[in-house]
Formats: C-alpha cells, structure tokens, sequence
C-alpha cells in the first residue's frame, strides 16, 4: 500500500525566501509529525498533530516555522525568510497505534 | 525530559559477525524504544520496537534487541551480519505516560559498516 509521501523531494532558495513543504499521510493515520535531520543536530522533533487536538509546537526552532494540517490528512510545512541554518532534510511521519512511519523526506537547500 | 544516548559514531564489522549497536536512554516513565534504519537517500525505517513484556524483542531483517531497564539500555543485535545491513541506525524514545502518542527523541545515530 502507499507510505507516507513528501513533496518536493529537493528544494533550493534563496537566503530570505519562503518555502512550503507537504507531507501527505497514510491514510486513516491520525498522527502526524514533522522532524528535520541535519548534520549538527541529528534528529529533532518540530511539530505532532493529533486529530483534532491542539498541535505540539514545541519543537519549532522559531516563529518563521509554522505548520498546518488540513481536513486531518495533509500538512504544510512553511519556513518564512529562509536561512541557512535550515538547511535540512525535513521528515514527516504519521502513527497508528505506537509506531510511526516515516516518509522520504524533503532535502532543504538555503543559499 | 526524555534523551537517548548511542556512544559509537560507528561500528564495523566482518560479514557473518555478531552485531552490536548500543543505546541508552533517559526518560521519567516506563519507556517506549525504537529502532529506525535509514540507508542513503531514504527516509526512516522501523525495525522494530519494545512496548511491554519479554525484554527480547525481535525485528525485520534478523535484527533483535534487548531491554534492560537496571542499565536503562536497549543495545541493537544480529547473530550474522550482512554486507546489505549497512546504514546508519537510530535508537528513540517516547514516554510512555498519556498515550500511545507522541514524539520521538532520537539519539545520534550510529553508521554500520559490515565488511564483505
């Protein structure tokens, strides 16, 4: 069946630029997450919706980050003023019961 | 708050060798662990994962993993590593307090090379 998908699968901006990154979930999964991965930090954690609940922020480095997660399927990710500490590939992931399932992620590229 | 540690960078052994890759964690509640593989260009893939019960759990591809919550660990193993298991491996963590919900806390990785 279809996994989690991640659209685009690269990216390349400009320094002060905004860029949208989708992740469409497994269907029926009511989880979702966004982590990012880069060379200095590993894996971290950004944001985790939950049906209708409010989101888990917690984990957005700051307020150019933001996420959306429309009619409890697809999430947007948005990064306002890019900079190059984004550089990253961002992951997304949704969960039924305890384990979640990762999409292929979205590699990021600020210059 | 929840951490996980994975001391090597890197682990290297011969193909048909024992594998192991360390994990510690630290985490307030009875845990939920993780394994995730991710070879190059490709997103996480779960490998298997400890909820409740034996504390040896077995996964995809031959993997197997202990828990052992006196030394708070859950170290990676295969009796016979393969060429093709190289890749880098995550260990993570969830609290297992609330719900079955919630983000992850991964530790740095460590890259798996099996030499032919």
């Amino acid at each position: 069946g279809a996994g989690v998908s991640q659209s685009p699968s690269n990216k390349v901006t400009e320094k002060g630029k905004d860029v949208e990154l989708r992740c469409d979930p497994i269907s029926g999964h009511t989880a979702l997450y966004w982590y990012r991965q880069s060379l200095g930090q590993g894996l971290e954690f950004l944001i985790y919706f939950q049906g209708n609940s409010a989101p888990d922020k917690s984990g957005l480095p700051s307020d150019r980050f933001s996420a959306e997660r429309t009619g409890g399927s697809v999430s947007t990710l948005t990064i306002q003023r890019t900079q190059q500490e984004d550089s990253a590939v961002y992951l997304c992931a949704s969960q039924l019961a305890d384990e979640q399932f990762f999409g292929p992620g979205t590699r990021l590229t600020v210059l | 708050a929840q951490s996980v540690a994975q001391p090597e960078d890197q682990v290297n052994v011969a193909e048909g060798n024992p594998l192991t890759v360390k994990c510690t964690y630290s985490v307030s509640g009875n845990p939920y662990l993780f394994w995730y593989v991710q070879y190059p260009n490709r997103g996480l893939q779960f490998l298997l994962k400890y909820i409740t019960g034996d504390n040896l759990v077995k996964g995809s591809y031959g993997f197997e993993a202990e828990f052992n919550k006196s030394q708070t660990s859950f170290h990676l193993k295969k009796p016979s590593a393969l060429v093709s298991d190289s890749a880098l491996y995550f260990c993570a963590v969830r609290d297992r307090r609330g719900t079955s919900y919630g983000k992850l806390t991964f530790g740095q990785g460590t890259i798996l090379t099996v030499h032919p």
